[in-house]
């Protein structure tokens, strides 16, 4: 069975560029997570879908961050304009809906650079 | 406001030698307590979980962790340490009515010498 896929794993880009991160979850998974990993920190939640609903996006900054998960399966992150603080690491994570065990199965990240 | 507190930030064990790190969080309610393993360049990959029960959990390649909440614990152990061990583990804490959103801590790095 196929992983969390997520893509590009690396990116480099000038601050005010835009950039966008694809994330594509283990097939069944209704849940959906965007998290953020800064260096030598806990990933943190950015958004959570249940299917195609964002349910919990209160951390999202919302001023230059945007996601959507058309048809409650692929998922893209997008960030306009990049600031230099948003070199980080963008895992996205999925999970069995309500009733599961907990468990949520990460992709192996998107490594964003601003300079 | 839940909290997960990981003091170590790095810890440099024998290989052979057991290993012991500590977690402690904060949550008003049953907590439910879960183990990640991350490995360089890699995602976040589950060790053990913590939902009720029996306290000491075990988890896979040898990991086991005891939930006390007398001490607002959930310390993961292993016996004796592969070189292979050697990643960045980090405790969470698990919150709302799926369990589905996490508290991550920030992490313990973990170096195994030959």
């Amino acid at each position: 069975e196929a992983g969390v896929v997520q893509s590009p794993r690396y990116k480099i880009i000038e601050k005010k560029q835009p950039v966008a991160f694809w994330c594509n979850p283990i097939s069944g998974h209704n849940t959906l997570y965007w998290y953020l990993q800064n260096l030598g920190q806990g990933p943190e939640l950015l958004i959570r879908y249940e299917n195609e609903e964002a349910v919990d996006d209160s951390q999202l900054p919302k001023d230059r961050f945007s996601a959507e998960r058309l048809k409650g399966v692929d998922s893209t992150l997008k960030i306009q304009p990049a600031e230099l603080g948003d070199s980080a690491v963008y895992l996205c994570a999925s999970s069995l809906g309500r009733v599961n065990t907990g468990e949520l199965f990460f992709g192996e990240g998107s490594r964003l650079t601003v300079l | 406001a839940q909290s997960v507190t990981q003091p170590d930030i790095h810890i440099t064990v024998s290989e052979g030698a057991s290993l012991e790190l500590r977690c402690n969080y904060s949550y008003g309610a049953t907590p439910y307590l879960f183990w990640y393993v991350q490995s360089p360049g890699q995602g976040l990959q589950l060790l053990l979980k913590y939902f009720s029960g029996d306290t000491l959990v075990q988890g896979i390649k040898g990991f086991e962790a005891e939930f006390k909440r007398s001490q607002s614990s959930f310390n993961l152990r292993k016996p004796s340490v592969h070189w292979s061990d050697a990643a960045e583990y980090f405790c969470a804490v698990g919150y709302g009515g799926s369990q589905g959103n996490l508290i991550f801590g920030k992490g313990t790095k973990l170096s195994v010498k030959p």
